[in-house]
């Protein structure tokens, strides 16, 4: 059984402010996990994955994540929130073997000017 | 590359007809296609894992009779909600999974809305 948790449904940042979005996950085995962005009726977007390889990763629009085993933890963070970056984000973890996604609750940021 | 379309992007219906949604990728052979449900401000929930040739799998309390899937190719699976019923208004979004990778490529959604 898998299951993400993303703390604080709501986040919001002045632009040019560091961005940090909260996710922790928990698989019974080694977990594949990932970044998804949502912009207003749309599709999710993928940002990022991580998939055993290397802990920290690095995805598109400057968003980067590090996977921390021990506190099972993939936070989402950028260094500078851009006016454009607003839009839910979502956190999903894949369980090898289990090929469907297990999505955490979202996390709408929000950009201020 | 790996893109996924969903047509239509929105339908609006009346309360007892039939819509069927397409979910194709369009530059890719999908082995796997989910399809997900979204309420208003909610996260995504799986509704059934559709592979090619074979019955989708659905999750726990989504009716298969309700939800109809298809997924005849490689590149296209049907989502067909029968007897529509205004609670079946929703987005939903099918993914496509590339070979045996993990990633799942979303396609645009579609909004349902039943009079």
């Amino acid at each position: 059984a898998q299951s993400v948790t993303q703390l604080g449904s709501h986040v919001s940042v002045s632009e040019g402010a560091l961005v940090l979005l909260r996710c922790n996950y928990s698989s019974s085995v080694p977990p594949y996990l990932f970044w998804y962005v949502q912009y207003p009726n749309q599709g999710l977007q993928l940002l990022l994955k991580y998939t055993s390889a290397a802990t920290l990763v690095k995805g598109i629009n400057g968003f980067e994540a590090e996977f921390k085993k021990s506190e099972t933890s993939f936070h989402l963070t950028k260094p500078s929130a851009h006016m454009s970056d607003a839009a839910e984000y979502f956190c999903a973890v894949a369980g090898t073997g289990r090929r469907a996604l297990t999505f955490g609750s979202g996390t709408r940021l929000q950009v201020q000017p | 590359g790996a893109v996924v379309s969903q047509h239509p992007s929105w339908v609006i219906c009346k309360s007892g007809t039939s819509v069927k949604i397409e979910c194709r990728s369009l530059d890719f052979q999908a082995t796997t296609m989910f399809w997900y449900r979204q309420f208003p401000k909610q996260s995504l929930m799986l509704m059934a894992t559709s592979n090619e040739g074979s019955k989708a799998t659905y999750e726990q309390g989504v009716e298969k009779d309700k939800f109809l899937i298809n997924h005849a190719s490689l590149t296209l699976s049907t989502l067909t909600v029968t007897s529509a019923h205004p609670e079946d208004s929703s987005f939903y979004i099918c993914s496509a999974r590339v070979g045996f990778e993990e990633t799942q490529y979303f396609g645009p959604g579609t909004r349902l809305l039943v009079l």
